[in-house]
């Protein structure tokens, strides 16, 4: 089925460790974002990429790297894994990247719990 | 001035009734207006674009009010189902990084 599937579901690890994400969509969107959410803060950009091999930083990208070397897969890696880092990772896709009315399509995300 | 502003609620409203909440921006040049829809400890799902003329889709209408920079979400004959966070999403800037989300509306449906 066509669609944007996160995995894993959930993630345990510990601190200093490094861990990815994984997210692909089958629509063929020309962009991609990875959002974390946390209580109080709503929805927060970490990266966004445009295109393969394009990728920009959002509003809390430290700590965080990210690749798109295909266009259907934008892994997020957390280099160093501090309890900060303990959040709902939400990746989304989209055709327009949100500009004139083409919206985000989301992942169901990842739960990751840095001890 | 925070970007996106939404009242967190909870809004509890009895089934079959109309409920309506805002969202503000902070800047008179957005472009795109959206409600998401979450469920609890699922991810935001699109209920539906904003257009400038304003559009309904079913029991939901949207408005868009430039003039005084806010967007409105109207539900009406509510349903147990509606039950959820409801997201306001702007885009601020402009660019693919300018989708700001507001921090959402709690709505309870209560029988």
């Amino acid at each position: 089925d066509a669609g944007i599937t996160q995995s894993p579901r959930y993630k345990i690890t510990e601190t200093g460790r490094q861990v990815t994400l994984m997210c692909h969509q089958t629509w063929s969107h020309s962009y991609m974002f990875w959002y974390r959410q946390d209580l109080g803060h709503g929805l927060r950009l970490i990266y966004y990429s445009a295109a393969a091999d394009i990728t920009d930083k959002g509003e809390v990208p430290d700590g965080y790297v990210v690749s798109r070397s295909k266009t259907e897969n934008f892994p997020l890696t957390l280099e160093s894994a501090t309890r900060s880092q303990t959040s709902v990772y939400f990746c989304a896709s989209s055709d327009h990247g949100g500009q004139g009315n083409s919206p985000l399509h989301f992942g169901n995300g990842t739960r990751l719990t840095v001890t | 001035r925070k970007e996106v502003e939404q009242d967190p609620g909870p809004f509890n409203v009895p089934e079959g009734a109309t409920v309506a909440f805002n969202c503000t921006y902070s800047n008179s040049a957005s472009q795109s207006f959206f409600w998401y829809r979450q469920d609890c400890r699922k991810e935001p799902k699109l209920l539906m674009s904003v257009y400038s003329s304003g559009n309904e889709d079913g029991r939901f209408t949207a408005q868009l009010n430039r003039a005084s920079q806010y967007i409105s979400l109207l539900i009406r004959d509510s349903k147990l189902s509606d039950s959820a966070t409801y997201l306001c999403v702007v885009n601020i800037g402009g660019g693919a990084d300018g989708l700001t989300f507001g921090k959402g509306t709690h709505l309870i449906i209560q029988p």
